[in-house]
């Protein structure tokens, strides 16, 4: 069964500071990768996603995210970190095979000015 | 502006009752998903809809209906079955291509009393 783990409940970061933000996935075929960000009561927002070709993955308000298929991580990154980043990020997974987008328990960024 | 919206955002309910959440998108989108948030606990997919007339069960499907009887709208009702119904409730849509991303709404917080 597919599956992602993030593994941290909660990442802080000096504002300026680059961040990382983890996730491992397990699926049975090709996965299909996604980051999304939620801020309080909101809706989910997505930054971005890994189908295939490149490794690193350009998204939006300048987040990046690299696959590594030996590993079966795609984290999430940033080379500088903002205060305005502070929001809670879901790593999901789309097993190629089927319709349903699984989600991480998400983990809390917290940028310190 | 095309979206998905979700009403009502905030809704109270006695145990015992039935309670409808709305959801209803103008992206032309096929696809519709509805998921719960808990605390610590991620996004768990409930229900799924690839077309109309059609739907799928996912996760966390007991205790909670739905339907499909237009492309636009996918209504979730939470039954006096499901035994903790106190979440927030978040629908989403995809459009045609299934590596696509999933857009959401801003969710709808139900608390029982």
């Amino acid at each position: 069964a597919q599956s992602v783990a993030q593994p941290e409940d909660q990442v802080n970061v000096a504002e300026g500071n680059p961040l990382t933000v983890k996730c491992t996935y397990s699926v049975s075929g090709n996965p299909y990768l996604f980051w999304y960000v939620q801020y309080p009561n909101r809706g989910l927002q997505f930054l971005l996603k890994y189908i295939t070709g490149d490794n690193l993955v350009k998204g939006s308000y300048g987040f990046e995210a690299e696959f590594n298929k030996s590993q079966t991580s795609f984290h999430l990154k940033k080379p500088s970190a903002l205060v305005s980043d502070s929001a809670l990020y879901f790593c999901a997974v789309r097993d190629g095979n089927t319709d349903k987008l699984i989600f991480g328990t998400g983990t809390r960024l917290q940028v310190f000015p | 502006d095309g979206g998905i919206t979700q009403s009502p955002k905030y809704l109270f309910r006695k145990e015992g009752q039935n309670v409808t959440l709305s959801c209803e998108q103008n992206l032309n989108h096929d696809a519709m998903y509805w998921y719960r948030q808990d605390p610590g606990q991620g996004l768990r997919l409930i229900y799924y809809s690839q077309i109309v007339n059609d739907f799928q069960k996912g996760d966390i499907a007991e205790g909670y209906s739905v339907s499909r009887e237009k492309k636009e709208s996918f209504p979730l009702t939470v039954t006096s079955a499901q035994k903790n119904p106190t979440a927030f409730y978040l629908c989403a849509s995809r459009g045609q291509v299934i590596t696509g991303e999933l857009f959401f709404g801003e969710g709808s917080r139900l608390t029982v009393l």
